[in-house]
């Protein structure tokens, strides 16, 4: 159990492109879903905290009108990478929370390496 | 805020033998999750090992255990009996129940064979 399906695992596009990147719970329900970027040999840094049904609460220096984030259902959170340029590319990782007892467990995606050209 | 700092960059070990990676952390809250997650070349984070803080008991997971020291806010991973597929770069991070986590800069595992 515990599965999170990131698509896709690979981008590649133009200058100026929006990019959407999703993130699914496969099987069972996250309230609370997050979004990390990963740069080269470096750690995740966290970007959003993506609850379902409100608005993103985001880091502090992502831009928000950048990186936009929908947590439409409780299965289900994407982020879109609006008007996409060089310094974007990165990998990003998404992870969903499961309550698991009393406690919270974050289980990770696998990833989408971004690169804009 | 938190902070969780991983000092060696990177460390090997000898197939079969017994490697220790060190993980310190700074937290102001009194409820948090300590956890080593590991992230081989395919960049799949997969979690090896969680400690809840209240539990004064050592986290284990077959040949994974971890030393936890509250008071010093030390938690380090030991990895026993080590195998080729043990190396990756292993993360240590902090959260709250429920809530975003902290993650050290990383340490890259070589395993020699």
């Amino acid at each position: 159990g515990a599965v999170v399906s990131q698509h896709p695992s690979r981008v590649i596009c133009k200058s100026g492109t929006s990019v959407k990147i999703e993130c699914r719970s496969l099987d069972f329900q996250a309230t609370t879903m997050f979004w990390y970027r990963q740069f080269p040999k470096q750690s995740l840094m966290l970007m959003a905290t993506s609850n379902e049904g409100s608005k993103a609460t985001y880091e502090q220096g992502v831009e928000k009108d950048k990186f936009l984030i929908n947590h439409a259902s409780l299965t289900l959170s994407t982020l879109t990478v609006a008007s996409a340029h060089p310094e974007d590319s990165s990998f990003y990782i998404c992870s969903a929370s499961r309550t698991e007892g009393v406690k919270n467990i974050q289980y990770f995606g696998a990833g989408t390496r971004l690169s804009v050209l | 805020a938190q902070t969780v700092t991983q000092s060696q960059p990177e460390m090997s070990v000898q197939e079969a033998e017994t490697v220790t990676l060190s993980c310190t952390y700074d937290t102001s809250e009194s409820d948090y999750y300590l956890f080593w997650y590991k992230q081989p070349p395919s960049r799949q984070m997969i979690l090896v090992i969680r400690q809840e803080a209240y539990k004064q008991q050592n986290a284990t997971e077959n040949r994974f255990s971890v030393n936890f020291q509250k008071a010093a806010k030390s938690f380090s991973l030991k990895i026993s009996d080590s195998q080729l597929g043990d190396a990756a770069m292993y993360f240590c991070a902090c959260g709250e129940y429920g809530n975003k986590l902290v993650f050290g800069a990383g340490t890259i595992l070589r395993v020699k064979s």
